[in-house]
């Protein structure tokens, strides 16, 4: 019963290292989507897929890159993090796209110093 | 564009105390709303969703909302607090139904015993 899973849970990283978050959904979904949250900002959509093979930008992608190999896997890089990056990154998945109910892992809290 | 605005970054109310957690939407086509709840260091889950059926449209764990076209309004209630319902709430709406989901800010509920 893992629904969406995400690794790792925590990193330090200091400024122009890279890094890649996974994520992992056994639901046999179609959509995937990252957001990062921040305090007072709600989430914000970085990256989504809408089926395996395919990315596409949300409403913050600078500094982000994605893929999405296998329909279970979304990942999301750092190529270069930035102070800016500091925040906690949720990924999602969805069945479709038109019933707005999306399922969370358990967020992924990323420092960069 | 859409928007959301959730009026009140926090929320204090007594056990056993209506619960009422605003939310205003912009949208130039007829939305979809949704509430979601964030426990501690847990991911978002639904609570519950207005897809253009009844106005009024009730969630899980004895919560409900009403959708108001007049005032873009879809606030959040329950009649009676309990403690387990401390967390962070947020209002989001998509555009036709659409899974790119805009979230609002949030608000922090906190349940006084």
């Amino acid at each position: 019963n893992a629904g969406v899973t995400q690794t790792p849970k925590f990193r330090v990283l200091k400024t122009g290292q890279s890094m890649t978050l996974l994520c992992a959904q056994d639901m046999n979904h179609e959509y995937m989507y990252w957001y990062r949250q921040d305090p007072g900002m709600g989430l914000r959509l970085i990256h989504y897929s809408v089926g395996e093979g395919t990315t596409a930008k949300g409403e913050v992608p600078d500094g982000y890159n994605v893929s999405r190999l296998k329909k279970q896997n979304f990942l999301l890089g750092l190529e270069s993090a930035a102070p800016s990056q500091t925040s906690v990154y949720f990924c999602a998945s969805s069945r479709s796209g038109d019933t707005g109910e999306l399922f969370f892992g358990e967020g992924s809290r990323l420092t960069v110093l | 564009a859409q928007s959301v605005t959730q009026l009140g970054s926090h929320v204090s109310v007594s056990e056993g105390a209506l619960v009422l957690l605003r939310c205003n939407y912009s949208s130039s086509v007829p939305p979809y709303l949704f509430w979601y709840v964030q426990y501690p260091n847990q991911g978002l889950q639904l609570l519950l969703k207005y897809t253009s059926a009844a106005t009024l449209v009730k969630g899980i764990n004895g919560f409900e909302a009403e959708f108001k076209k007049s005032e873009t309004s879809f606030h959040l209630t329950k009649p009676s607090a309990h403690m387990s319902d401390a967390a962070e709430y947020f209002c989001a709406v998509s555009l036709g139904g659409g899974n790119k989901l805009v979230f609002g800010a949030g608000t922090i509920l906190r349940v006084k015993s």
